[in-house]
């Protein structure tokens, strides 16, 4: 168990729809990382926050967005879903902001399953 | 701009030997990390063993080492005595700068007992 907690763990939703994927990060953690794990495109980086601020981006679609709360637990708020969608998305987090020095320790994912 | 390749989508090994699952990668950044990370049936990433760009030592972590060939841009993953628990998708991956991790394809690990 790494610490970190994501909810839900399954979704099942339609083409169009709009959804929420929570993410509570390790005790202490300040940082907190979305990832999307795709059979087409792999393991991507989508997003990173720092302390409640976006840090760094990486390919994360427009229909995508991402927020870091004052309690330091993040949602990544996805709409207009399409099939495409479909994925396992990790929340990952770590003591530090950028450097990859600090370790990241990933969350069990939520699995999207868009229909 | 990072990108990492892994050349083998799959390799199998028979139990209690030693097998090494390659990748290289290519970077822009001066100070950088490389890492290994294991994905078993359960999907959860766990780090098995990381490399700081700049030491030259190889990292060692209990059966599991790499061999860090900087001005090749190859970061290999060796398994000695390979067990059962082994089994799982295997991913390499790189991070520096503001990018978070860029992951490669993955190399599935069979072990045969």
């Amino acid at each position: 168990d790494s610490g970190v907690t994501q909810t839900p763990k399954h979704l099942i939703t339609a083409t169009g729809q709009r959804v929420t994927l929570r993410c509570s990060p390790r005790s202490g953690d300040l940082s907190v990382y979305w990832y999307q794990q795709s059979l087409d495109q792999g393991l991507q980086f989508l997003i990173q926050y720092y302390n409640g601020e976006e840090r760094a981006k990486g390919n994360i679609l427009e229909r995508f967005s991402a927020q870091q709360f004052p309690d330091l637990h993040s949602e990544l708020n996805l709409s207009s879903l399409e099939l495409g969608d479909s994925a396992l998305y990790f929340c990952a987090s770590s003591v530090g902001g950028v450097s990859p020095l600090y370790e990241q320790y990933f969350g069990p994912g939520t699995r999207l399953t868009v229909t | 701009a990072q990108t990492v390749t892994q050349s083998q989508p799959e390799m199998s090994v028979q139990e209690a030997e030693t097998v090494t699952l390659s990748c290289t990668y290519d970077t822009s950044e001066s100070d950088y990390y490389l890492f290994w990370y294991k994905q078993p049936p359960s999907r959860q990433m766990i780090l098995v063993i990381r490399q700081e760009a700049y030491k030259q030592q190889n990292a060692t972590e209990n059966r599991f080492s790499v061999n860090f060939q900087k001005a090749a841009k190859s970061f290999s993953l060796k398994i000695s005595d390979s067990q059962l628990g082994d089994a799982a998708m295997y991913f390499c991956a790189s991070g520096g700068g503001a990018d978070g991790l860029t992951f490669g394809k993955g190399t599935h690990l069979i072990i045969q007992p």
